[in-house]
């Protein structure tokens, strides 16, 4: 079975910008989580989603949004991109609302940096 | 303060010796305790969850003192694979779903 995949893996943006990262969760999983993790630090909660709805939002601007899809991949749009925006984006699957880490999912990650 | 925080390290470890370090929280109210695992720009993974008794999983024990609001991780015989940044994650209430709230990681080297 095929885990949670993230695209692109990287990509390079200019401040200002618009950026769109997409996440497809584990086949049969209803709750896509992301977070992003500035190097040196750890993962940050920006969003949760479950039966595409946001049940969840970090400390975060309202450049960034999220959605979730009928077939329960997600997106995660950053608008007006700052230099700070240059982290690993992370995507966590679920099956279900309330699930512990041993039932949550990590994908490898999209890599942005903001020049 | 940060709600959890940990000795950003490295910690440099000679092969086959013993290193632990600490994990604090703020929240008195944090449902549950793991540590994580990642390797360099790789995706966190679980190693393992800590229980208020302490818990072992092979050369990995864990424990978790809620009084002083701190878990710690102790690594016995290292070897070189285990060089890796070690996150503590917390779990809110039950009502803040999947939500999971990280350290910054403690970076462990371990060399020959």
């Amino acid at each position: 079975d095929a885990g949670v995949t993230q695209s692109p893996t990287h990509l390079i943006k200019t401040r200002g910008q618009h950026v769109t990262l997409r996440c497809s969760p584990i086949s049969g999983h209803k709750s896509v989580s992301w977070y992003q993790q500035v190097l040196g630090q750890g993962p940050q909660f920006i969003f949760q989603y479950y039966e595409k709805e946001e049940r969840g939002r970090g400390n975060f601007p309202d450049r960034f949004s999220a959605r979730q899809f009928p077939n329960y991949s997600s997106e995660l749009n950053v608008n007006a991109l700052l230099l700070g925006d240059s982290a690993l984006y992370l995507c966590a699957s679920s099956l279900a609302w309330g699930a512990n880490p041993y039932e949550q999912y990590f994908g490898p990650g999209t890599r942005l940096t903001v020049t | 303060r940060k709600e959890v925080e940990q000795d950003p390290g490295p910690f440099n470890v000679p092969e086959g010796a013993t290193v632990a370090f600490n994990c604090t929280y703020s929240n008195s109210a944090s449902q549950s305790f793991f540590w994580y695992r990642q390797d360099c720009r790789k995706e966190p993974k679980l190693l393992m969850s800590v229980y208020s008794s302490g818990n072992e999983d092979g050369r990995f024990t864990a424990q978790l003192n809620r009084a002083s609001q701190y878990i710690s991780l102790l690594i016995r015989d290292s070897k070189l694979s285990d060089s890796a940044t070690y996150l503590c994650v917390v779990t809110p209430i039950k009502a803040a779903g999947n939500k999971l709230t990280f350290g910054g990681g403690t970076r462990v080297l371990v060399k020959p």
